[in-house]
């Protein structure tokens, strides 16, 4: 089976403009989570999708938004993109609950500048 | 709530063993460990469900004492790719998501 995918893997923005970013699961994967990784933070969880809908939500601003469709390929939306928000995302996907094992994409470098 | 994960970094010749520790505040459902290379993402070692269920990986085990919260992870007979970040992430009872720690950071030596 092919890995989870996501694209783009680098990403440079400006201040205030907005960006999104895609991932596509392994096939037969209902689940899909995202992650922002900091070195200061390690692996904060952003949220998480499962059958189009959004199951669970970490603590961060409405600024960070998501999607997933039918084919379960999901979207993260970054609105109004500050400094901080240069960081490793990461999506995983997995079967079904977290009771399952999640596998990473390579994640998507986005620099804020 | 974030785990706290001990040491911060550990240092070590192959053939050695080293004990990671996670520990969480919270009552936990879950606990998964981890590992990432430098600039690839993490990779899954192993779940340990509520019930103290100890489980195994290569030399690579780990045990989840539900009373003290806390899971350990047994690194045996170190090899060189034993080497990485190990991240454990925390499910507690009810919640559905994970909470990753800031990880141990382990470097193998020759």
């Amino acid at each position: 089976k092919a890995g989870v995918t996501q694209t783009p893997r680098y990403l440079i923005k400006t201040r205030g403009q907005q960006v999104t970013l895609s991932c596509s699961p392994i096939s037969g994967h209902r689940s899909v989570s995202w992650y922002q990784q900091t070195p200061g933070q390690g692996l904060q969880f952003l949220f998480e999708y499962f059958s189009e809908t959004q199951r669970n939500k970490g603590n961060f601003p409405g600024r960070f938004s998501g999607r997933q469709f039918s084919n379960s390929r999901s979207e993260m939306n970054v609105s109004t993109l500050e400094l901080g928000d240069s960081a490793l995302y990461l999506c995983a996907s997995s079967e079904d609950s977290l009771s399952y094992e999640q596998y990473f994409g390579p994640g998507t470098r986005l620099t804020v500048t | 709530q974030q785990p706290v994960q001990s040491p911060q970094a550990v240092i070590l010749r192959e053939g050695e063993d080293a004990v990671i520790n996670c520990s969480s505040s919270k009552a936990l459902y879950s606990v998964h460990w981890y590992r990432q290379k430098h600039g690839e993402a993490p990779v899954f070692l192993m779940i340990l469900l509520k019930g103290g269920e100890q489980k195994g990986h290569e030399k690579i085990s780990a045990s989840f004492n539900e009373k003290k919260q806390q899971s350990s992870l047994y690194l045996t007979a170190s090899q060189l790719s034993y080497s990485g970040t190990y991240f454990c992430g925390t499910e507690e009872d009810g919640n559905n998501r994970l909470a990753f720690g800031k990880g141990n950071q382990v470097v193998v030596i020759p």
